[in-house]
C-alpha cells in the first residue's frame, strides 16, 4: 500500500514569490495535516483539512494557506515567500473523523528553500 | 500550555548497547503519545502510540516505550541498538480532550550510533 506522497521534493524560490506544495494522503484517509520543520524551531503544525473542510489552523500567518480536494489530496500555497520560511514541510493523513484516537503518517516531505 | 520536553538533545551508544530516550509532557490529562523516528533528509515515521491500556507498549525496529502517569513520561527503550538506529527521534503528544489534529512535538533526541 502506498505511503503519504509529496511533490515536489525540492522547491527553490526567491522572496516574494509564491510557493505551491501538494500532498497525497494513503487510500481511504480523508484527514490531511501540514508540519513546518524549520531550522531551530522543530516541528509547528500548521493546518488540518478534514472532507474538504479546514478543521484547525495553527499559528501562522494567513499568507499560509491550503485546500483540500475532493480526493482529499491537498495543498499548501504560501504567497510573499519569506527568507524564514525556509524549512522542510511534512504532509500528514489519517483516518479522519475520530477523536484523538487517529494516528498520523508522514510524507517524505517538501524541502522548500527560499533566497 | 501543554508542552513536550526530550531532555537529551544528543545521545551516543554503542552498537548493542541498549537505549533509552527520554520523553516527558505537561498536559493536565493523559494525552495520546506517540514517537516518530526521521533519517536525514527524510519525512517522519511512526515507531509506536499510546491511546489507553497497556502501559507498556511494543513498536516497530524492536523498540517499546512505557507510559508513566506519575512522572507524566514515555520513555522510548531498545535493548540492543543497531547502526541503523542512527537518526532523530521525536516524541509527540495529542491532547485527549479535544479534537485538533494537532500534535505537539518535542526538540528531538539525536542518536549517534558508534561501532
Amino acid at each position: 500500500e502506498a505511503g503519504v506522497t509529496q511533490s515536489p521534493t525540492h522547491l527553490i524560490k526567491t522572496r516574494g514569490q509564491q510557493a505551491t506544495l501538494r500532498c497525497s494522503p494513503i487510500s481511504g484517509h480523508t484527514s490531511v495535516y501540514w508540519y513546518q520543520q524549520a531550522l531551530g524551531l522543530g516541528l509547528q503544525f500548521l493546518l488540518w483539512y478534514d472532507e474538504g473542510e479546514e478543521r484547525n489552523r495553527g499559528n501562522f500567518p494567513p499568507r499560509f494557506s491550503g485546500r483540500q480536494f475532493p480526493n482529499y489530496s491537498s495543498e499548501l500555497n504560501v504567497n510573499a515567500l519569506e527568507l524564514e520560511d525556509s524549512a522542510l514541510y511534512l504532509c500528514a493523513s489519517s483516518l479522519g473523523g475520530q477523536t484523538g484516537t487517529d494516528t498520523q503518517y508522514f510524507g517524505p516531505g517538501t524541502r522548500l528553500t527560499v533566497l | 500550555a501543554q508542552s513536550v520536553t526530550q531532555p537529551d538533545i544528543h545521545i551516543t551508544v554503542s552498537e548493542g548497547a541498549s537505549l533509552e530516550l527520554r520523553c516527558n509532557y505537561s498536559y493536565g490529562a493523559t494525552p495520546y503519545l506517540f514517537w516518530y523516528v526521521q533519517s536525514p533528509g527524510q519525512g517522519l515515521q511512526l515507531l509506536l502510540k499510546y491511546f489507553s491500556g497497556d502501559t507498556l507498549v511494543q513498536g516497530i525496529k524492536g523498540f517499546e516505550a512505557e507510559f508513566k502517569r506519575s512522572q507524566s513520561s514515555f520513555n522510548l527503550r531498545k535493548p540492543s541498538v543497531h547502526w541503523s538506529d542512527a537518526a532523530e527521534y521525536f516524541c509527540a503528544v495529542e491532547p485527549s480532550s479535544s479534537n485538533t489534529g494537532k500534535l505537539i512535538f518535542g526538540q528531538g533526541t539525536t542518536l549517534q550510533v558508534k561501532p
